[in-house]
């Protein structure tokens, strides 16, 4: 059973640009919830998609936002870079939305903006 | 925001010894409390889900208690091996969202 694929791995932005991120879940999962880290904190909760529906949001600005397909699929983009975005982006799946289930993460996209 | 506090922030353990660390939750409106571990260059990988007071579960060397009422959860590594070199997560499960502490960084020293 594939795990959670997340493209692109790695990338650079400047400053301004905008960026989208996608994200696989694990075949037959319906939640997909995308997480940002930067350098010492913590992974912070972006959103959380539930058969192409936006179930939760994190406290991030209007400039991140996401979207979910009918295949599960999931893309979050964030436009008009800062560099305080340069984080590694997150995606984890789940059989069931918003939940006990645990969740099952991809290896990440690490964005860097100059 | 949910404070979610995981403390120590890091530790160093020597092999074969046996070690614990801490996170600490909202007591009120508990669904249920994760446990992950994020190995350098992987993704982080689920170790349990806890959901009522008094739980313990174990995986292999690895084991954890739950406190609902006091909020704590304890993560508890016997006899550390230097695979078990990890940061552990814990995350608070509330209103549909994990809130997750920092860490607790583990290094296993032969």
């Amino acid at each position: 059973k594939a795990g959670v694929t997340q493209t692109p791995r790695y990338l650079i932005k400047t400053r301004g640009q905008q960026v989208t991120l996608s994200c696989s879940p694990i075949s037959g999962h319906r939640s997909v919830s995308w997480y940002q880290q930067t350098p010492g904190q913590g992974l912070q909760f972006l959103f959380e998609y539930f058969s192409e529906t936006q179930r939760n949001k994190g406290n991030f600005p209007g400039r991140f936002s996401g979207r979910q397909f009918s295949n599960s699929r999931s893309e979050m983009n964030v436009s008009t870079l800062e560099l305080g975005d340069s984080a590694l982006y997150l995606c984890a799946s789940s059989s069931v939305t918003g939940d006990t289930g645990e969740l099952f993460f991809g290896e990440g996209s690490r964005l860097t903006v100059l | 925001i949910l404070n979610v506090e995981q403390s120590p922030q890091s530790l160093h353990v020597q092999e074969g010894d046996s070690t614990n660390f801490t996170c600490s939750f909202p007591s009120s409106n508990f669904y249920a409390l994760h446990w992950y571990r994020w190995e350098t260059a992987k993704s982080p990988e689920a170790l349990f889900v806890m959901t009522l007071n008094g739980d313990e579960k174990k995986k292999g060397r690895i084991s954890a208690t739950l406190n609902t009422k006091e909020g704590y959860s304890y993560l508890y590594i016997k006899g550390s091996q230097p695979e078990d070199s990890a940061t552990y997560l814990c995350a608070f499960l509330n209103d549909y969202k994990l809130s997750f502490g920092a860490g607790t960084t583990v290094t296993v020293r032969a």
